[in-house]
């Protein structure tokens, strides 16, 4: 248990659907990312919240829209998506400190029909 | 940030040491290496970070080179839980910081 949760683990959503991720850590970190492992790829940085701000958006398409409610919360909310967008999406946290360490949650697997 | 180079894949014997080698040439004066490690369809795990002095935790010993330039991980007793994708990352200190990942070493413990 990192004290980082996502849900649901699991998500089968068809190309015209809309759905959202969730992510909420215990940690009381100030920093929030959401990560994208595709098969056989990299990890992929796609958003950073600080403070519940956004700064940084990695070339991420439109149909991704995240929002940072409070600290504690992050959501990826999703909406005609691709059949490429398969993959694990991550969320991590982290205390935005210097040299502060990134914890992760399980991840949400995601497949889109 | 530096780029790291490290073997694709990796074997080790279940209670011996398994040792990560890491290639980050290019690193420079302020940048730290970091390793995680990613157990199968799990979330990357914190390992350990360093400087440029050895240092030693729970989980492993980090080996950095005088020169900076190679770092080793060292898991001093392999277990099959210890079975993972291993990533080795420098990156600057900043208020926020992000993570760079590769393609990391996938090492299988065997019994």
């Amino acid at each position: 248990e990192t004290g980082v949760t996502q849900t649901p683990r699991h998500l089968v959503m068809g190309m015209t659907n809309k759905k959202s991720l969730k992510c909420e850590q215990h940690l009381g970190h100030n920093a929030m990312y959401w990560y994208k492992q595709s098969a056989k790829k990299p990890l992929e940085l796609m958003f950073v919240y600080s403070l519940e701000e956004r700064v940084e958006n990695n070339s991420v398409p439109s149909r991704f829209s995240p929002e940072c409610p409070n600290s504690s919360h992050l959501f990826l909310h999703l909406h005609t998506l691709q059949p490429e967008d398969s993959a694990l999406y991550l969320c991590a946290s982290s205390s935005g400190t210097v040299g502060e360490i990134q914890y992760f949650g399980a991840g949400t697997r995601l497949s889109v029909l | 940030d530096a780029k790291t180079t490290q073997p694709t894949s990796m074997d080790c014997a279940e209670g011996r040491a398994a040792n990560l080698p890491c290639n980050h040439s290019t690193i420079s004066g302020n940048e730290y290496v970091y390793w995680y490690r990613q157990i199968h369809s799990q979330g990357p795990q914190y390992i350990i970070h360093g400087l440029k002095n050895n240092e030693t935790n729970e989980m492993a010993s980090l080996i950095i080179t005088e020169d900076r330039k190679s770092s080793t991980l060292i898991l001093p007793h392999a277990t099959l839980r210890d079975t993972a994708v291993y990533y080795c990352i420098v990156r600057t200190l900043s208020g926020y910081s992000t993570l760079t990942f590769g393609k990391g070493t996938m090492l299988l413990v065997s019994p």
